[in-house]
């Protein structure tokens, strides 16, 4: 079955404690990213990915870094999360954005809450 | 930028009404424009994806519409359930951006 999949589900952690979002794709896409929705706000791009080693700033970046050392991983670390990070996200992946076929698939959510 | 609107924010029907959400964007420079269902606190379900060089797709009782010149696009849903209360989201990508943008999406209740 084709999925994007984000672990964990839900977390609640403490100010300047690092964490790490798992993300994982079974369908070989090239273009993965992360996007964080809050509410008023909608769903805005964090991070994306073009390919491995290729990874770029999205409209909401400070706070948070990302890797992608293999085709179908797209971890988001946080690497000193504040208050102001909690938020509902999501990890999506698609074919290649440059081609017409570039039908989205997103994991099922991460609730962070930082206290 | 590409900015993405969609009206109305929310929508409250009695079950079994046919109704239409709608979905503008500003550039109409898109590859394609996706129609998504989020149920509360979960992800993202894609339920039709529109090719810019396409008119409509259909999906059992969705119905979703692109006019691309006009930057607009209306997703029908024909005999409204309970079971389709749902916020739903329409969002595009456009040529020269890495990103899909989204709507704020709007709020549909159906009541038995």
């Amino acid at each position: 079955e084709a999925q994007v999949t984000q672990n964990p589900r839900y977390l609640i952690t403490v100010t300047g404690k690092k964490l790490t979002v798992t993300c994982s794709q079974n369908m070989n896409h090239e273009y993965m990213s992360w996007y964080r929705q809050d509410p008023g706000l909608g769903l805005r791009q964090i991070y994306y990915s073009m390919n491995v080693e290729v990874t770029d700033k999205g409209d909401v970046p400070e706070g948070y870094k990302v890797s992608r050392k293999e085709k179908r991983n797209f971890p988001l670390i946080l690497e000193s999360p504040s208050p102001n990070q909690t938020s509902l996200y999501f990890c999506a992946s698609s074919p290649w954005a440059g081609t017409k076929n570039t039908e989205a698939f997103f994991g099922q959510g991460t609730r962070l809450t930082v206290v | 930028k590409q900015e993405v609107t969609q009206i109305p924010a929310a929508l409250s029907v009695p079950e079994g009404e046919n109704l239409v959400l709608n979905c503008s964007f500003t550039d109409s420079a898109i590859y394609n424009l996706q129609w998504f269902r989020q149920d509360p606190g979960k992800g993202l379900t894609s339920l039709l994806l529109i090719q810019s060089s396409q008119r409509e797709q259909t999906s059992g009782r969705l119905n979703a519409s692109l006019d691309k010149s006009s930057g607009r696009s209306t997703l029908y849903i024909a005999a409204s359930q309970p079971g389709d209360s749902a916020t739903y989201l329409c969002a595009v990508s456009s040529s020269g951006y890495s990103t899909l943008t989204f709507g704020k999406g709007t709020m549909l209740l159906v009541s038995p």
